[in-house]
């Protein structure tokens, strides 16, 4: 199972937006609506930002969206803040139990 | 409260084993799966495999299997996860996870930190 594929780095300044692409396959992105995304900063264990593609888990972050189209995930930050600054990680599900990260991708925020 | 609290570092040798524990607190231990992910130095989130505390039944990814074991205790909340002959590229942060609604990781450990070197 190969790795989801996303940009290695983005940039933005504060209160812009930034948005961060996931792409797949037809077998793992494309077929399931079970992509999930995480925030890592250094040192740290990954945090749970969206889940099936779209929602939010409870402690709701309003700045970070979620979507799909196609193979295709993306992540969406706006109102960029300086502590979004971190790595982020798509996961999808790839089918018989089987799960796939991205990745990742380092946001700087200038 | 909700935690998973992981074993201490770990330096092995090349074709060693090495055994992570993940002890569970918060809630319910056999109601959800608990993933483990690794991380080698400067790299990406790898996804290692998945065991279910109330079935026993484990998935591994493929890169792994034959190599890897997950099993657990439920009666100290603990789930372990063994990989064998190990290599170099073995060296990295392992992370315990707990999934939840079938297809998310909520809540993680802190990370234990496996190092190779002969």
């Amino acid at each position: 199972q190969s790795a989801l594929t996303q940009p290695a780095s983005v940039s933005g300044s504060p209160g812009q937006s930034i948005t961060i692409s996931c792409t797949g396959t037809s077998s793992d992105v494309g077929n399931y609506n079970l992509v999930s995304w995480y925030q890592q900063h250094p040192g740290k264990a990954p945090k749970l930002m969206i889940f099936e593609v779209s929602k939010w888990p409870s402690g709701a972050f309003n700045r970070f969206s979620g979507s799909k189209s196609g193979n295709t995930a993306s992540l969406t930050i706006s109102g960029l803040q300086a502590e979004d600054e971190a790595d982020y990680y798509c996961c999808s599900y790839a089918g018989s139990n089987i799960w796939v990260f991205g990745g990742g991708t380092k946001l700087t925020v200038l | 409260q909700l935690q998973l609290v992981q074993s201490g570092a770990e330096m092995k040798k090349p074709g060693a084993s090495v055994k992570v524990s993940c002890k569970a607190s918060g809630y319910t231990f056999i109601h959800y799966y608990m993933y483990w992910v690794r991380q080698a130095p400067g790299q990406g989130l790898e996804w290692m495999g998945m065991i279910n505390p109330s079935g026993g039944s484990a998935t591994y990814a493929q890169r792994f299997r034959g190599r890897i074991s997950m099993t657990w205790d439920t009666s100290t909340r603990t789930v372990y996860m063994e990989l064998s002959s190990l290599g170099s590229e073995d060296t990295a942060v392992y992370y315990c996870a707990r999934e939840v609604g079938d297809d998310h990781m909520d809540v993680w450990g802190r990370g234990t930190t496996v190092t190779v070197s002969s």
